[in-house]
């Protein structure tokens, strides 16, 4: 199996314009989860799924941030319009179900200029 | 509400020398305890997992943890480290809901 699959690994973009972060589940999983990481807030949990439906977005900063997810392998997150404070790794991660260990992707790299 | 703390930011320790990592929860609920390592510029992988069962719990990498309930704790440990394993070392719990809920992260940086 290939994981969780990211992409890009990396993205530089000024500050104002949209981003898409993608994300490839493995395949049979039925939760997926959307962290960012920074030096200052550490890991966080920004929205998470089961069987494609979102259950909490509580950890999603503002409306500027949305996650979709469309179908059992594949999601994506949106930062529209994105700001320099918007700068992290993004990672996805899925799970088989909800209460079971979670695979991580290798992150997205986030540069807000 | 769950919660974990990891007593340390960083461990530093040289090379073949035992290492503790420690991590402590707070839950009111039955808890499934993990234990995550984070090479640099790379995703987290995980070690061990204590879902239910024996106490210690044995991962990947020669990696050990112990789950004590009256201490709230859930210890990592590995008797002799690589230089291999410097890393930044994640303990985590998962909620009622499904969410990890990670520790601030622990790195140890082994020296030769």
């Amino acid at each position: 199996d290939a994981g969780v699959i990211q992409s890009p690994r990396h993205e530089v973009t000024e500050m104002g314009q949209e981003v898409t972060l993608r994300c490839k589940p493995i395949s049979g999983h039925n939760s997926l989860f959307w962290y960012r990481q920074t030096m200052m807030r550490g890991l966080e949990l920004l929205i998470y799924f089961n069987n494609n439906v979102p259950i909490d977005d509580s950890g999603m900063p503002e409306d500027r941030f949305s996650a979709k997810m469309p179908n059992a392998s594949f999601s994506t997150l949106k930062i529209q319009p994105s700001e320099p404070r918007d700068s992290a790794v993004y990672f996805c991660a899925s799970s088989p179900a909800l209460l079971d260990e979670q695979y991580f992707g290798p992150g997205t790299r986030l540069t807000v200029t | 509400a769950q919660s974990v703390t990891q007593l340390d930011s960083q461990v530093p320790v040289f090379e073949e020398a035992p290492v503790e990592l420690r991590c402590n929860y707070s839950s009111s609920v039955s808890v499934y305890l993990f234990w995550y390592v984070q090479y640099p510029n790379q995703g987290l992988q995980l070690l061990l997992k204590y879902l239910s069962g024996s106490t210690l719990v044995k991962g990947i990498n020669g990696f050990e943890a112990e789950f004590n309930k009256s201490q709230t704790s859930f210890h990592l440990r590995k008797p002799s480290v690589h230089i291999s394993d410097t890393a930044e070392y994640f303990c985590a719990v998962i909620s009622t809901g499904g969410k990890l809920i990670f520790g601030q992260g622990t790195e140890l940086s082994v020296k030769p």
